[in-house]
């Protein structure tokens, strides 16, 4: 099953542009998670951020979590080409993870 | 801390053969591990959920006689896809969660890219 939708699917951007990706999910939530995946490589996790919390930092990444909008972001500043991956959002209400669909960000130097 | 290890990394099989693929956690024990499939430009999809010891619960959609799950012991899950036929071709990934953490986090092997010939 899929709970979560990005927004948007792709994005493209130049190098030291700010990336912005929105997750929309459906039910009750004990945690958001954010993972890249490099092409046709494993899982990266990003960053964790918990039901009562509002908004998380982890270097360039900024995650926010607004519950009675079951929606998330993730920003990504000045970005890098290293940051070209896809991007999942994930959450968490039992012990399994549930993916959005992702959004393909590419950089451009 | 916290590896997962995946073998193999890639196979090529025959349509109507089976094919094991091994998930491990490498420097703690994993209480439940997790098999998610990925389709080529498409998202994770979990395919069942299995507990050490105890039968695999498998998704909705997901046939768990052609799907084997085998969670033998804390730090090994097998997934045996039976009868392969093309469309089972795909980038299977496994995940562990470490026993005792609440539940939280959960740490992703590198995945196996399953063909199908």
């Amino acid at each position: 099953s899929q709970q979560g939708e990005e927004d948007p699917q792709a994005l493209s951007i130049q190098e030291g542009e700010n990336a912005t990706m929105n997750c929309s999910y459906k039910t009750s939530i004990n945690n958001l998670q954010w993972y890249r995946q490099n092409s046709g490589r494993g899982l990266v996790h990003l960053i964790l951020i918990r039901s009562n919390e509002r908004e998380k930092h982890s270097g360039r990444l900024r995650v926010t979590l607004d519950t009675s909008k079951k929606s998330s972001s993730l920003l990504i500043t000045a970005s890098r080409a290293a940051d070209t991956a896809s991007y999942f959002c994930a959450t968490q209400a039992g012990t399994a993870l549930i993916f959005g669909k992702g959004t393909t960000l590419s950089v451009s130097s | 801390g916290a590896v997962v290890s995946q073998h193999p990394s890639w196979v090529i099989c025959k349509s109507g053969t089976s094919v094991k693929i091994e998930c491990r956690s490498l420097d703690f024990q994993a209480t439940t591990m997790f098999w998610y499939r990925q389709f080529p430009k498409q998202s994770l999809m979990l395919m069942a959920t299995s507990n050490e010891g105890s039968k695999a619960t498998y998704e909705q959609g997901v046939e768990k006689d052609k799907f084997l799950i085998n969670h033998a012991s804390l730090t090994l899950s097998t997934l045996t896809v039976t009868s392969a036929h093309p469309e089972d071709s795909s980038f299977y990934i496994c995940s562990a969660n470490r026993g005792g953490t609440g539940g939280y986090e959960q740490y992703f092997g590198p995945g196996t890219r399953l063909t199908v010939t």
